[in-house]
Formats: structure tokens, sequence, C-alpha cells
């Protein structure tokens, strides 16, 4: 099946600097990538979609400046937290869509990356 | 205002019982219902998903039911083994986009 990864899985930061979380899809190429957040015990919110080649539309509350989305090609997109602060720490998921997938369009999910700001 | 709701934050079965989780949405516009598994510290994988056309979907020990008048709909597992202790997500598509429910944390025991 299609696998999406997550780099880094797990990462630790002082706050006040800025991290890049990078997403991949390994063996198909995907149009679209989707970011989103979980806090603990809660459920998965959409933060923003990101089309390869354009500027990613981020959901209502999201502030783009700080977290900043790159999809650069069919096969990455990466989230960078910037000026990081303990508010953020949260476990940040990303997923990818299938360009060749039909009307059906299922999205395939990474492993996600913790992050935790100190 | 949640557009997707399961109810219950958790549910415990015995081993070779059936699991019923539930979920309730109230966008009828919505076109495509998926159920996710999620593992500790992993992404969601996917289960198994229903269109907004039919009312009952069935890959092996799973089957989801969907009841539009009632804008809910159900995952079954049949038997529930220990290793389907997850929390699983019911989520509904519109336009392109997934909205979660908070998912059920499902316990099976031995």
């Amino acid at each position: 099946g299609a696998v999406v990864s997550q780099h880094p899985s797990w990462v630790i930061c002082k706050s006040g600097t800025s991290v890049k979380i990078e997403c991949r899809s390994l063996d198909f190429q995907a149009t679209t990538m989707f970011w989103y957040r979980q806090f603990p015990k809660q459920s998965l919110m959409l933060m923003a979609t990101s089309n390869e080649g354009s500027k990613a539309t981020y959901e209502q509350g999201v502030e783009k400046d700080k977290f900043l989305i790159n999809h650069a090609s069919l096969t990455l997109s990466t989230l960078t937290v910037t000026s990081a602060h303990p508010e953020d720490s949260s476990f940040y998921i990303c997923s990818a869509r299938d360009k060749t997938s039909g009307t059906y369009n299922e999205q395939f999910f990474g492993p996600g990356t913790r992050l935790t700001v100190l | 205002d949640q557009q997707v709701k399961q109810n219950s934050p958790s549910l415990s079965v015995q081993e070779g019982r059936i699991s019923i989780l539930n979920c309730d949405y109230t966008n009828s516009m919505f076109d495509y219902f998926l159920w996710y598994k999620k593992y500790p510290a992993e992404g969601p994988t996917f289960l198994i998903s229903i269109s907004s056309i039919k009312d009952k979907n069935e890959d092996g020990r799973f089957t989801v039911f969907l009841n539009k008048s009632a804008k809910h709909l159900s995952l079954h597992i049949v038997p529930s083994q220990p290793g389907d202790s997850a929390v699983y997500f019911c989520a509904a598509r519109s336009q392109g986009n997934l909205i979660f429910g908070k998912g059920t944390k499902l316990s099976v025991k031995p």
C-alpha cells in the first residue's frame, strides 16, 4: 500500500526556535498533502491543505505565518513551526492524496511527529 | 461546532465478542465516511469506508453500517481480538477534506 513518512518522529526544542517537519510520499505522487494536529484525547484537527506548486490553504484560526507550509514537489511537503512556544507542543500528522486516485481520493497518513517545546 | 461526533470516549469488550463503535454527524452533504484505527504515537491507518449512497459495507471482521436518516454510522468488529485495541476515529468527507470525530478508545480484553 501507499506509504507516507515523516521526519523527525520526535523533536524537543527550546522556546523561540523554529522546527521543520518533513512529510514524504514514498511510492506515489501526491498532488495534495494535508497537515493535522492532535492534542491529547482530542480529534485530528486539519491545519492546512497544500497543493504542489501553490500556496497552502489554512483552516480558520491557524496562523499561516507561524506554521509555514511548503509543498515543493509531488513527494515532499514541509511544515515549519516558527518561534515555537510550549503551547505548540503537540502531535503533528501529515497525510497525502494519491495523484492517480479516482473519485475516492483516499488519504494516506504519516506516522506523526511529536513536538515538545520546552 | 462538531460536525462528526463520537460520544463514547472508550469501550471495553471481551475477546471474541462484538465491538460496536458509533458515530453521529450533522452535515447531510458528506459523501463518504471512513473509519481509521490509530495506535499511540502513530498515524491513523485506514480501516473501512462507506459511500453515502450505501447502507452497509463489509470487509472481513469489519462491517460499517450507515443510517442516513438518523445521520448515524457504526463500525462492528466481530469477533474482537486483543490486537484490535486502539483508538478508532470516524471521519466524514466533505469537498475532499476529512473531518474527524474525537475517537473512541477500544480495549479488547483476553
